[in-house]
This record gives C-alpha cells, structure tokens and sequence, in this order.
C-alpha cells in the first residue's frame, strides 16, 4: 500500500519568507509525528497528533513554528518568517497507534537563503 | 523522556567483516527499541525492532537484543555487504522517538 508522502521534496526559500510542508499518512494511522534532521542537532522531534486529542507541541523549537491535521489525515507544518537555522530535513511518520512502529516519508528539504 | 546513546562512527568494513554498532538507552519506563536505517539518497526505513526485554529483532541479517539489565540495545551483523553502506539510527520510543546520533558505515568490496 502507499506510505507516508510529503511535498515538496525540496524548498528553497528567503529568508524571512513563510513555507508550508505537507504531510500525507497511511491510510487508517491515527498517530502522525513530524521530526527534523539537520547535520548539528541530529533527529529531533518536533510535534505529534493522536486522533482528536490535543497536540503534543513539546518539540517545537519557537513560536514561528506551527502544525495543524485536518480532518485525522493530511498535516500541514507551517514556518513564519523563515531563518538560516532552519535549514533542515523535515521528516513525517506516522503510526496505527501511540507507540507503534512509526513509518517514515521521504522528507523535504528546506534551504534557507 | 528517553535519551539513546549510540557509538560515534564513522566505521569502514570490508565485505564480509562482522559489524556490531553499540546502543544505550536511558528510560523512566519500557521503551520499544528501534534500529532505523538510512541509504544514501534515501529516507529513514525500519530496520528491525524489539517491544520488550529479551525479545530479539531481526531482518537482513541483522540482529539486536533487548537487554534491560544493560539498557542496551546493541545492533550485529555477521557478514556486511557493500550495500549495508549506510547510516544506522538506534531509537526508543514512549509514542515520539528518542534517537541516537547516527553511526555512518561504509562497507569496502
């Protein structure tokens, strides 16, 4: 079956520019994580969404990062006014339940001018 | 949370050479433990897990035990090929992932 997607593959923005990343589970996960890996600060996990309950926003670096998920399925992460740290790869997984085996998407790799 | 200590790489085989690459982890709880594997170009894929004491994980050759006694979840393979070049995460996870810092392994023909 299809596994988790994201898009786009790539982002090259401006500093200071707002990006969006895109996230598209497996059908049915109701868990969805997003992490970042960028070469200083190695995997690090930014959010997680269980089902209708709130967020855990624990991992989020600053206030200019944000998530959403509509509708239990597709997840949206949103950076505002973009700066050269956040130059990363952002990873999507998701997960039948908490604590499952999570599976991973391609990333996207934003570049940050 | 969880924190994972795995061995600093980089590590260069040549083919057929036995691999092991070390993992520790700190947890309050019973973490599953997790090894995750990065081809180049790639994304991250699971390799192999276990979800609880003494339990075994395996795929491709690969195994790892996981050892309360040592918090340890350490990652073997007895015969690498070249296209185990790649980079080896280890991970617990309480529903978000603790990762380790990734050890780079080259496999020489």
């Amino acid at each position: 079956g299809a596994g988790v997607s994201q898009s786009p593959s790539n982002k090259v923005t401006e500093k200071g520019k707002d990006v969006e990343l895109r996230c598209d589970p497996i059908s049915g996960h109701t868990a969805l994580y997003w992490y970042r890996q960028s070469l200083g600060q190695g995997l690090e996990f930014l959010i997680y969404f269980q089902g209708n309950s709130a967020p855990d926003k624990s991992g989020l670096p600053s206030d200019r990062f944000s998530a959403e998920r509509t509708g239990g399925s597709v997840s949206t992460l949103t950076i505002q006014r973009t700066q050269q740290e956040d130059s990363a790869v952002y990873l999507c997984a998701s997960s039948a339940q908490p604590a499952d085996t999570q599976y991973f998407g391609p990333g996207t790799r934003l570049t940050v001018l | 949370g969880n924190s994972v200590t795995q061995m600093e790489g980089p590590v260069t085989l040549s083919e057929e050479a036995f691999l092991t690459i070390n993992c520790t982890y700190t947890a309050t709880g019973y973490p599953s433990l997790f090894w995750y594997v990065q081809y180049p170009g790639e994304g991250l894929q699971l390799l192999l897990k276990a979800t609880k004491a003494d339990d075994k994980g395996s795929n491709k050759g690969f195994e790892a035990t996981y050892r309360k006694e040592t918090t340890s979840f350490h990652l073997e393979k007895g015969s690498v090929q070249v296209s185990d070049s790649a980079v080896y995460f280890c991970a617990a996870n309480d529903y978000k992932l603790s990762f380790g810092a990734g050890t780079t392994v080259t496999v020489r023909a």
